[in-house]
């Protein structure tokens, strides 16, 4: 089955304790990209990648870091967690022919205290 | 800069049908998408509309675009229970390949009543 997956699906962690939310896909999708999602801001982009070595920012990058060394992976990570970065997190992928149509995971929810 | 905007909630009796409303501010989108979020879920594309088109049919849904007022609307015909979610839409700045460009709403909650 075509799918994003993004690990863990729920996380209580404490302010500076380092973590990762792992996103992978099994599409061979070029892009990839991580959303945070808050109530009544709907979805913001926080970095995307459009192929292999290739990251950037998105509109809400501070933060966080990506990496993508490889196809498939394209893990977040928050290097020191603070409350501001209690959110619901989306990762996407799509292909670079078509229409831009993006596949989401499932979403990491992050509850920094 | 790009920015969409949505209504918050919208409420419909089962049966009736619905109409969710977007309005966007970049007249170069190339593509516009509905996505649906049910609780607890990632986002699902519903479906999309190419700019240079003004209508898009499938099956219950129906998608009108009016590019000189910058509006796109969802109507969902004979609307159900299993309806009720959160709608988004979204633009796409630039040509294929461009995802990173796209922009979401707010996103819309749709309460269906019985």
């Amino acid at each position: 089955e075509a799918q994003v997956t993004q690990n863990p699906r729920y996380l209580i962690t404490v302010t500076g304790k380092k973590l990762t939310v792992t996103c992978s896909q099994n599409m061979n999708h070029e892009y990839m990209s991580w959303y945070r999602q808050d109530p009544g801001l709907g979805l913001r982009q926080i970095y995307y990648s459009m192929n292999v070595e290739v990251t950037d920012k998105g509109d809400v990058p501070e933060g966080y870091k990506v990496s993508r060394k490889e196809k498939r992976n394209f893990p977040l990570i928050l290097e020191s967690p603070s409350p501001n970065q209690t959110s619901l997190y989306f990762c996407a992928s799509s292909s670079s022919l078509g229409a831009n149509v993006l596949t989401f995971g499932a979403g990491s929810r992050l509850t920094v205290l | 800069g790009e920015d969409v905007e949505q209504s918050l909630f919208l409420s419909v009796r089962e049966g009736d049908s619905s109409v969710i409303n977007c309005t966007y501010t970049d007249s170069s989108s190339t593509y516009l998408y509905w996505y649906k979020q049910e609780p607890g879920a990632g986002l699902q594309l519903l479906t999309y509309i190419f700019s240079n088109m003004d209508m898009k049919q499938d099956q219950r849904l129906t998608v009108l675009l009016n590019k000189k007022d910058k509006h796109l609307s969802l109507r969902i015909a004979d609307t159900q229970t299993g309806d009720s979610a959160i709608y988004f839409c979204a633009e796409s700045i630039g040509g294929t390949g461009t995802a990173s460009k796209l922009t979401f709403g707010t996103g819309t909650r749709l309460q269906v009543t019985l």
